[in-house]
């Protein structure tokens, strides 16, 4: 088993640059997060999706910032634009229903924005 | 939410066993009690979950009051590779469910 696969692990744009962050989840694994990690303000839950539906999307900090998953085996998170503050490591983590919240985490993109 | 309060850090060495307690005075009856570490560029890795008195496994402990108001992780022996930032999480009642993260405990070994 390969874990939770993020990509790309650096980015480095421009501000008001479209952003693409990808995340491929743990196969069998039916929830997938998306987190967002600064110092300032620590490990902050973007959204999360069961069964490839987003069930709860109330950390996404503005309408700049959208996710899918089209299918078990894919998701994104795209900023547009983007802009310096979101300068963060974003982590995608998955787990299956009947873990009761041993979840599994990738290692993260770090997102710099300039 | 059912938050959680740790300290913001903690000293120790090599060899010694180190107890990092985690307050969560507003658990639900059926949040279960999650311990995560995390490593400098890495995302968190699950420890230990438990629910109620004591769970052991080949890297920590966790003990549980009956009352399920704290919790205590106990690392036996740590080394340097110990050093990390320990999160402690509890659901928020709402049966299966999202993860809050607080600040952690950073805990640094020293030689």
């Amino acid at each position: 088993d390969a874990g939770v696969i993020q990509s790309p692990r650096h980015e480095v744009t421009e501000m008001g640059q479209e952003v693409t962050l990808r995340c491929k989840p743990i196969s069998g694994h039916d929830y997938l997060f998306w987190y967002r990690q600064t110092m300032m303000r620590g490990l902050e839950l973007l959204i999360y999706f069961n069964n490839n539906v987003p069930i709860d999307d109330s950390g996404m900090p503005e309408d700049r910032f959208s996710a899918k998953m089209p299918n078990a085996s894919f998701s994104t998170l795209k900023i547009q634009p983007s802009e310096p503050r979101d300068s963060a490591v974003y982590f995608c983590a998955s787990s299956p229903t009947d873990s009761y919240y041993g979840y599994t985490f990738g290692s993260g993109t770090r997102l710099t924005v300039v | 939410l059912a938050k959680t309060t740790q300290p913001i850090s903690m000293d120790s060495y090599e060899g010694q066993e180190v107890n990092i307690t985690c307050s969560h005075n507003n658990i639900a009856t059926n949040d279960y009690i999650t311990w995560y570490q995390q490593f400098p560029s890495q995302g968190p890795r699950f420890i230990i979950q438990g629910y109620k008195t004591k769970v052991t496994n080949e890297v920590a402990s966790l003990f549980i009051p009956a009352d399920r108001k704290s919790s205590t992780l106990s690392l036996p022996r740590v080394s340097l590779s110990d050093t990390a930032v320990y999160y402690c999480l509890v659901g928020d009642g709402g049966g299966y469910n999202k993860l809050i993260f607080g600040a952690g405990t950073r805990l640094a070994v020293h030689p």
